[in-house]
């Protein structure tokens, strides 16, 4: 059971690159989330799902978009990447079955040059 | 709307001593409220739940908290620090209906020897 996952452990990009940063749970779980950790700023959500198929903004969506095509699965994309992404990323996800307690990923340490 | 309030950001103890950490909490329903830690370089793994059964609640590690629904509080406390306790810690809120968690700004613990 590896619990949440994330691919890939660190990036380095340029601006204006894209790239897909990609979740996987073996949980079951039906809600699905993304942070973004800055140092001094905590965890700040920026999108979440709440079952396949679905996704809501968070607090900071601006510059990211995410799918859900499978329920084990979700997807956060950077189109045109900016230096004020630089951040670690984190994925989480829960269950009602388990009072909404997250489970989370290791992170993903983006670098935007 | 919810939200947490972590007192200090930053919070240095010495070997041995207790450990309290603070988490005030705004909510207009009772919430449930969660404690998690972040060792250096890994993502949260919870230390602690409430769920509106018993107010005292013990965790892993020796941690424990006390939902106190007068003072709107949720301090997290250990009453021998260890150094394997350094770490940043995070208390976060969930009110009842909602999907998501709110998260503080997290305080870093530093344990003396």
């Amino acid at each position: 059971n590896a619990g949440v996952t994330q691919t890939p452990k660190f990036r380095v990009l340029k601006t204006g690159q894209s790239m897909t940063l990609l979740c996987a749970q073996d949980m079951n779980h039906e809600y699905m989330y993304w942070y973004r950790q800055d140092p001094g700023m905590g965890l700040r959500l920026i999108h979440y799902s709440v079952g396949e198929g679905t996704t809501a903004k968070g607090e900071v969506p601006d510059g990211y978009n995410v799918s859900r095509l499978k329920k084990q699965n979700f997807l956060l994309g950077l189109e045109s990447a900016a230096p004020s992404q630089t951040s670690v990323y984190f994925c989480a996800s829960s269950d009602p079955g388990t009072n909404y307690e997250q489970y989370f990923g290791p992170g993903t340490r983006l670098t935007v040059t | 709307a919810q939200s947490v309030t972590q007192l200090g950001s930053h919070v240095s103890v010495s070997e041995g001593a207790l450990v309290l950490l603070r988490c005030n909490y705004s909510s207009s329903v009772p919430p449930y409220l969660f404690w998690y830690v972040q060792y250096p370089n890994q993502g949260l793994q919870l230390l602690l739940k409430y769920t509106s059964a018993a107010t005292l609640v013990k965790g892993i590690n020796g941690f424990e908290a006390e939902f106190k629904k007068s003072e709107t509080s949720f301090h997290l406390t250990k009453p021998s620090a260890h150094m394997s306790d350094a770490a940043e810690y995070f208390c976060a809120v969930r009110v009842q209906g909602a999907q998501k968690l709110v998260f503080g700004q997290g305080t870093r613990l530093t344990i003396n020897p």
